[in-house]
């Protein structure tokens, strides 16, 4: 079984500072990928970013990157430069593969970006 | 690019009636997930269906609930006999091939019971 755990409480950060979104995952799997998914206040769910487990490098997408630690089970979401627009909801997921190929969604943490 | 597309975006039903919930994938994917997220929690897998198959509903509850997606048409999840604990959002991804492509999202189906 696949699992995903965020256990931060709602994190806050100043306007163009960087924070970290902290994600331990557990799985039997040797192949699997990770993916953070942002929820806006509206609702719908935007894909952030994808590691897969046998990526050698950490994925980056403009501001976001994912700090994969493999041995330490982590991927932490690192978002530089934050923008009021990123006050969210912001969701770790972790996919199998073949016919276990659903996500797994963790609880979610709460970030709020103040001017 | 027309994303994933959910209909109806709101969907109000009395305890006892049925809900249909309609997700119409990214053109060319035929691979479709459910999702049930309940208010202040996570998503949780409920059905991963392709074209005519349900491949894994391992997250489907045994009663009331069904899932199919048809050769042709938007995929359809079923409520028969709604209940109040059924409130919650409703969300439909999408997938190339399944097995490594990145899921996305449609906007979600918002279903209230009274």
């Amino acid at each position: 079984a696949q699992k995903i755990t965020q256990t931060q409480p709602g994190m806050f950060v100043q306007e163009k500072e960087a924070v970290t979104l902290d994600c331990t995952y557990d799985t039997s799997d040797q192949s699997y990928g990770l993916f953070w998914y942002k929820q806006p206040s509206s609702g719908e769910m935007i894909f952030l970013i994808y590691q897969g487990s046998y990526d050698e490098q950490n994925a980056t997408e403009g501001r976001y990157s994912l700090n994969f630690q493999k041995a330490r089970k982590s991927a932490n979401l690192v978002i530089s430069a934050s923008q009021l627009g990123d006050s969210a909801m912001y969701f770790c997921a972790m996919r199998g593969t073949g016919a276990n190929s659903k996500l797994t969604f963790g609880k979610g943490i709460t970030l709020s970006v103040r001017p | 690019n027309a994303g994933v597309m959910q209909n109806p975006r709101h969907l109000v039903r009395r305890r006892g009636q049925e809900a249909r919930l309609r997700c119409s994938p990214v053109k060319g994917h035929s691979h479709v997930y459910w999702y049930r997220q309940l208010p202040e929690e996570g998503l949780k897998f409920m059905v991963y269906l392709q074209k005519e198959n349900i491949i894994d509903e391992s997250g489907m509850p045994k009663e009331r609930f069904s899932a199919e997606f048809p050769k042709e048409g938007p995929s359809i999840l079923r409520i028969q006999q709604v209940v109040r604990g059924d409130s919650a959002a409703y969300f439909c991804a999408s997938s190339g091939t399944g097995d490594t492509d990145t899921q996305y999202f449609g906007p979600g189906t918002r279903l209230t019971v009274l």
